[in-house]
């Protein structure tokens, strides 16, 4: 079973506008990671939170965990075309080396 | 350059067959991993490997089996038990235990069964 889920499934915005992705998992957590992927390639890493962090900050990327709720969101300011992909967020288990991703969030950013 | 490499790019494979999936990494890194990736869809982790000679079964193992002889290399072989094994493969790796980092990727072996 796949231990993240983000939402929505697919976002599209204009260029300018922010986007925000969330994710949801299931059990406790060592770090949460986001990653992006272009069609057809491999995953590229973003950021990562550890579970006793509350935000953090990257360029234009903001991510926020509450591990109360076991969610994350992660915040792109004034997107651009070259945006355009999938995001995905990946849970990093508390004890072993398990790290298992949601289904991700297609985002196409139009000019 | 340090990385990790994933070949073929494309592999055909004929019903019936087994094949491998080539993952190498000269990243020094202790844990490695293989995800399916079907279109439109998220990762689903095959197999994982936490050092030399272990791996555990990832959510979706049957059909598949793995190897780790040594650090640098984890290939992945679908056998013909694997009903459906058109998909996307993507390889990763990442340092060991108490390293908080994240994982690299390869570029990916995309399978179609003919």
């Amino acid at each position: 079973s796949q231990q993240g889920e983000e939402d929505p499934q697919a976002l599209s915005i204009q260029e300018g506008e922010n986007a925000t992705m969330n994710c949801s998992y299931k059990t406790s957590i060592n770090n949460l990671q986001w990653y992006r992927q272009n069609s057809g390639r491999g995953l590229v890493h973003l950021i990562l939170i550890r579970s006793n962090e509350r935000e953090k900050h990257s360029g234009r990327l903001r991510v926020t965990l509450d591990t109360s709720k076991k969610s994350s969101s992660l915040l792109i300011t004034a997107s651009r075309a070259a945006d355009t992909a999938s995001y995905f967020c990946a849970t990093l288990g508390g004890s072993n080396y398990k790290l298992t991703f949601g289904k991700g969030t297609l985002l196409t950013v139009n000019p | 350059d340090g990385g990790i490499t994933q070949s073929p790019k494309y592999l055909f494979r004929k019903e019936g067959q087994n094949v491998t999936l080539s993952c190498e990494q000269n990243l020094n890194h202790d844990a490695m991993y293989w995800y399916r990736q079907d279109p439109g869809q998220g990762l689903r982790l095959i197999y994982y490997s936490q050092i030399v000679n272990d791996f555990q079964k990832g959510d979706i193992a049957e059909g598949y089996s793995v190897s780790r002889e040594k650090k640098e290399s984890f290939p992945l072989t679908v056998t013909s038990a694997q009903k459906n094994p058109t998909a996307f493969y993507l390889c990763a790796s990442r340092p060991g235990q108490g390293a908080i980092t994240e994982a690299f990727f390869g570029q990916g072996t995309r399978l179609t069964v003919v």
